[in-house]
């Protein structure tokens, strides 16, 4: 069955550093991996995407993600955290085989401190 | 300038009563969608159409019933409400179809529905 674990209800990290929010994957295709940030009260956003070529993907806010396939992973990072990227990440999985459907994971709570 | 749009934002009504959630899209996409999203945060989707035809209809209570008219509304009528539909309801949509798929959603600001 297809499903996305994030294994972290929470992360914390000082302002500045670098973070990393986990994502690991099942899916019987290929997969089609994203990441959303919603910030309180408010709709998700798109952060970044892989659907095919490069494994390391870049996106809004100066985040990136690796697709490691061997790994079944899909993992959120960003060289110099925030105050202002704190929010919750989902990380989410596409099946293309099964009317498109996405799984989300259950969310990751990211805490930067000053 | 909002791609994905929903009303009302805030729904507060009794249990029993009859109420419906609007959503539009300007982006020109041929999918849209319909998530709970629970206390928890934990989204699980309820609803999907394409080109208005229905594709995803997960196990949800048959007292909620969307209707697309066209490709850019998906509203949501749910009848009875009960205490337990108390949650954040999110429309969205993506593009999946001819004229080049991008696949990601993108999400409306969401309704709050808090059943008395």
């Amino acid at each position: 069955a297809q499903s996305v674990a994030q294994p972290e209800d929470q992360v914390n990290v000082a302002e500045g550093n670098p973070l990393t929010v986990k994502c690991t994957y099942s899916v019987s295709g290929n997969p089609y991996l994203f990441w959303y940030v919603q910030y309180p009260n408010r709709g998700l956003q798109f952060l970044l995407k892989y659907i095919t070529g490069d494994n390391l993907v870049k996106g809004s806010y100066g985040f990136e993600a690796e697709f490691n396939k061997s790994q079944t992973s899909f993992h959120l990072k960003k060289p110099s955290a925030l105050v202002s990227d704190s929010a919750l990440y989902f990380c989410a999985v596409r099946d293309i085989s099964n009317f498109n459907k996405f799984y989300f994971g259950s969310g990751t709570k990211l805490n930067v401190k000053p | 300038d909002t791609a994905v749009s929903q009303t009302p934002k805030y729904l507060v009504t009794q249990m029993g009563n009859d109420k419906s959630i609007k959503c539009e899209q300007n982006l020109g996409h041929d999918t849209m969608y319909w998530y709970k999203q629970d206390s928890k945060k934990f989204l699980k989707i309820m609803f999907s159409y394409n080109n208005k035809e229905l594709i995803i209809n997960e196990t949800v209570p048959n007292r909620f019933s969307p209707k697309s008219p066209d490709k850019a509304h998906l509203n949501l009528h749910i009848n009875s409400l009960e205490l337990g539909d108390s949650a954040v309801y999110f429309c969205a949509s993506s593009q999946d179809g001819s004229g080049g798929p991008s696949y990601e959603q993108y999400f409306g600001p969401g309704t709050r529905l808090t059943v008395t």
